[in-house]
This record gives structure tokens, sequence and C-alpha cells, in this order.
């Protein structure tokens, strides 16, 4: 079973920033919490990946609580494009497989 | 990021044909590659796992001897589906990770082959 809970279904307004919101209370001291999309009927797009510290990188920023049991991906300035849905996924350092839950389906409206 | 190529991203089969899948990583070496399946309005749920030089490790449920996947460079992993049924009908994917010295980086996925069986 996959270790995180996100929301089903997000909608946002174009241009405003999106937060995508993921529970991963049972994660482990080593484990990474990874985000990615799927754009319908196309492969997972990595988006950001962090272990303790607050990341950022040009598609995101992802958010860790200090307890570590959840977190929030940010994006800054949503677009049509950014429509998909978004996968919030713990693993070892990329080394061992990704369980993938249900994402949460985020729909941007102009 | 890397580049991951999976060819073809659209395939129709008859029943009974087998179908080949390539999944290509192409400008890194991926020691590790990983098979997804998915179906509609469904997540991905791992297939197997295959390392460069050995024997694929598939989930369970998968059938090894219709599934079967060669891994045979660090640049090449391809699963192909034996005797295909219309239930096999679905989105394949594959993903690849990267070896720089001992840190493993994100994994990185090909677009995807749907395969109809009819």
């Amino acid at each position: 079973d996959a270790k995180t809970t996100q929301p089903p279904s997000m909608d946002c307004a174009e241009g405003r920033a999106a937060n995508l919101p993921c529970n991963h209370s049972t994660i482990s001291g080593n484990e990474y919490v990874y985000w990615y999309r799927q754009i319908h009927s196309q492969g997972p797009q990595y988006i950001i990946h962090g272990l303790k510290n607050n990341e950022t990188n040009e598609m995101a920023s992802l958010i860790i609580t200090e307890d570590r049991k959840s977190s929030t991906l940010i994006l800054p300035h949503a677009t049509l494009r950014d429509t998909a849905v978004y996968y919030c996924i713990v693993s070892y350092d990329s080394n061992y497989q990704l369980i993938w839950g249900a994402g949460t389906k985020l729909i941007i409206k102009p | 990021g890397a580049v991951v190529s999976q060819h073809p991203s659209r395939v129709i089969c008859k029943s009974g044909t087998s179908v080949k899948i390539e999944c290509r990583s192409l400008d890194f070496q991926a020691t590790t590659m990983f098979w997804y399946r998915q179906f509609p309005k469904q997540s991905l749920m791992l297939m197997a796992t295959s390392n460069e030089g050995s024997k694929a490790t598939y989930e369970q449920g998968v059938e090894k001897d219709k599934f079967l996947i060669n891994h045979a460079s660090l640049t090449l992993s391809t699963l192909t589906v034996t005797s295909a049924h219309p239930e096999d009908s679905s989105f394949y994917i594959c993903s690849a990770r990267e070896t720089l010295g001992a840190r493993w980086t994100e994994a990185f996925f090909g677009q995807g082959t749907r395969l109809t069986v009819v």
C-alpha cells in the first residue's frame, strides 16, 4: 500500500499558487519525499524531492514539516499546462521501488 | 533532467501475437530500470525491476513467462508481451535511474506505450 495520503482532486485559478498537500505520517528517517506529475496519457514527470529541508527548483517548491509527517508542493504561478495528476511518494533515495498512490488531480482553471 | 525514450508510443496487435517495447536511457547509464502498467483511471503498478546483466525481479502476480524483460546493456531494457490477449491492453511505462558513483538520482520515465490487443 502507498505510504502517503493526498486529496483526490483540487482546483486552482490560473496564475495563482497551487498548494498540494501530502500526509506521510509513517515516513522513516532515511526516506525522501518525491513529487511526480502525470499529464494525461504521458509518462510521469519528476518535479522535486527532499529529505528534511525545504527545496526549490525551476518547477516548484517543496515544504516539509519539521516532524516530516507532511509536506506541501507549491507551484508558484499555475498555468493551464500544469493540469495533471500529482503524486507524492516516499522512498529511500530512489534505490527502492516507488509505490504509487492515487495522487491528486489538479485542474487549473482560466 | 535525464531523458528516457520509450518506443513505440502506441501499438495495436492481434490476440496471440507478441509485442516488444523498448526503453532507452539517452544520456545516462541505467543499471536499474522499472516497468509499470497503468489501467485507465488507475495509478501505476510496478510489474518488475530489471538490473543490467541479471534476471528481472517480478512483482507478485506478474507472470515472468508472459512479460519477458531483457536488460542487456546499460542503456536499453526491453519488455516483450508474449501471446498478448485483450486483457493485456494497458499503458506500459518504463523508468530508469542513473548511478553517479555511490549516489542514486531520481527516477526518470519514458513517455509510455499504449498497447491495444484486438
